[in-house]
This record gives C-alpha cells, structure tokens and sequence, in this order.
C-alpha cells in the first residue's frame, strides 16, 4: 500500500499543452505540498495546502493552479506548458503538529517537447 | 528567509570507509528542525535522519549518524562503513516550526558515489 502516490509517473507532452498530475494520500495526514526538481536536481515548494485550503504559494506562475478536493488528494493542473515546466514533480504529505516528517510520493518526470 | 547550503557537489567514497557530506543553514529561527533526504537513481526521497533544534545530542540511526552544531549552523551527516547501495544524491533540509504548515527548504544536494 503506497503511502502518496501520484500519477502518472511519466508525462511527455507538447508546449502549450495543458495537463494534470494527480496525488493522493492515505495516512490520514491534514498537509499536502508539490515540490518541484529542476534538470539540476534543486528541490522548491510550490504549493502547501492544510485542510484543503492554500496556505504556501511560492510565487509560481499563474499556469499552475492546484486543486485540493479533499484532504486526501492535492491534483496539479498545468496550462499552457512551456519547456521550461519540465522538471520531476513531487507531492508529499504532513501532519502538522505531529512528528514532523514529510512523505513523498515517487514524482512525476514532465518533459515538454 | 531560509537557506541550505551543501558545499561539495560530488563526492566519492570507497566501500566499507566513512564519509562526511557537510550542509549549513541560516535562519533566525530558534525551533527548527533538520534533515538528510537520500534520492537513489530510482528518485524516491528517503528520509535518513531528523534532528529537532532544541535537542543536543545527535541523532544517529545506525550508520548514519550527523554532527549537529546549532551555534554554528551546521549539520553534517557522517555515513559509516559505506556500502554500494548508499550510491545517491544526498539533500540536507530545513524546516521551520509552523502550525500552518511544515515546509522544507532544501540545499542543492551533493552526489555520492559508492565505489568497490
């Protein structure tokens, strides 16, 4: 039982293509986040949410939007890619409060073409 | 802010020997906590070990163990009797108490190689 997993692993798509990378979590915890790893292996947050509402935006491009339908899933939805979106996504989760400790899901690989 | 510094890009070290991947940090935080993340070729991250700030001994969980030193800043992780499968990227993190939410900052990482 995969504690986050996200989907898909891979993802290969033209430039202004829109696409979705979904996430979802069963530990039962009350934070979700996406990190981005760029082609040099450096790691930033994009988003945080607790309890489905935004609580990080790392000043990322408007073409991202998140979406939280509940505290079990944290879904990236991306609009018009460019080559500069291609990265390896990660979604990991949280309980705040708790042992804090962050787990991550296995990433997904986006190439833009 | 929040910064994490890894100094050594590479590094290599031969089986079964010690090795120490070196990682500082600023903040004007006085809770915090600390973290070395392993990402092996399959791009899982792993976590190996967590310091909290306020405790003074450091943390080791069996071969790795980290020297923690808060006046400093610094936090280096110290692997003993290395073995092929430790070969990885290696990520020293940050993390700031926060009950909104538990961001990590991550340094650049630094590449160990493993070698018979």
């Amino acid at each position: 039982d995969t504690a986050v997993s996200q989907t898909p692993k891979y993802l290969v798509t033209q430039m202004g293509n829109d696409k979705s990378i979904k996430c979802e979590q069963n530990l039962g915890h009350d934070t979700m986040y996406w990190y981005k790893q760029d082609s040099k292996k450096f790691l930033k947050i994009m988003f945080s949410y607790n309890n489905k509402e935004l609580i990080i935006n790392e000043t990322v491009p408007n073409r991202f939007s998140p979406k939280s339908p509940d505290k079990a899933h944290l879904n990236l939805h991306i609009n018009s890619l460019e080559l500069g979106d291609s990265a390896v996504y990660f979604c990991a989760s949280s309980q705040v409060g708790a042992y804090e400790k962050l787990f991550f899901g296995s990433g997904t690989q986006l190439s833009v073409l | 802010a929040q910064t994490v510094t890894q100094s050594q890009p590479e590094m290599s070290v031969q089986e079964a020997e010690t090795v120490t991947l070196s990682c500082t940090y600023d903040t004007s935080e006085n809770n915090y906590y600390l973290f070395w993340y392993k990402q092996p070729p399959s791009r899982q991250m792993i976590l190996v070990i967590r310091q909290e700030a306020y405790k003074q001994q450091n943390a080791t969980e069996n071969r790795f163990s980290v020297n923690f030193q808060k006046a400093a800043k610094s936090f280096s992780l110290k692997i003993s009797d290395s073995q092929l499968g430790d070969t990885a990227m290696y990520f020293c993190a940050f993390m700031k108490r926060n009950n909104a939410g538990n961001m990590l900052t991550f340094g650049g990482g630094t590449r160990l190689m493993v070698k018979p």
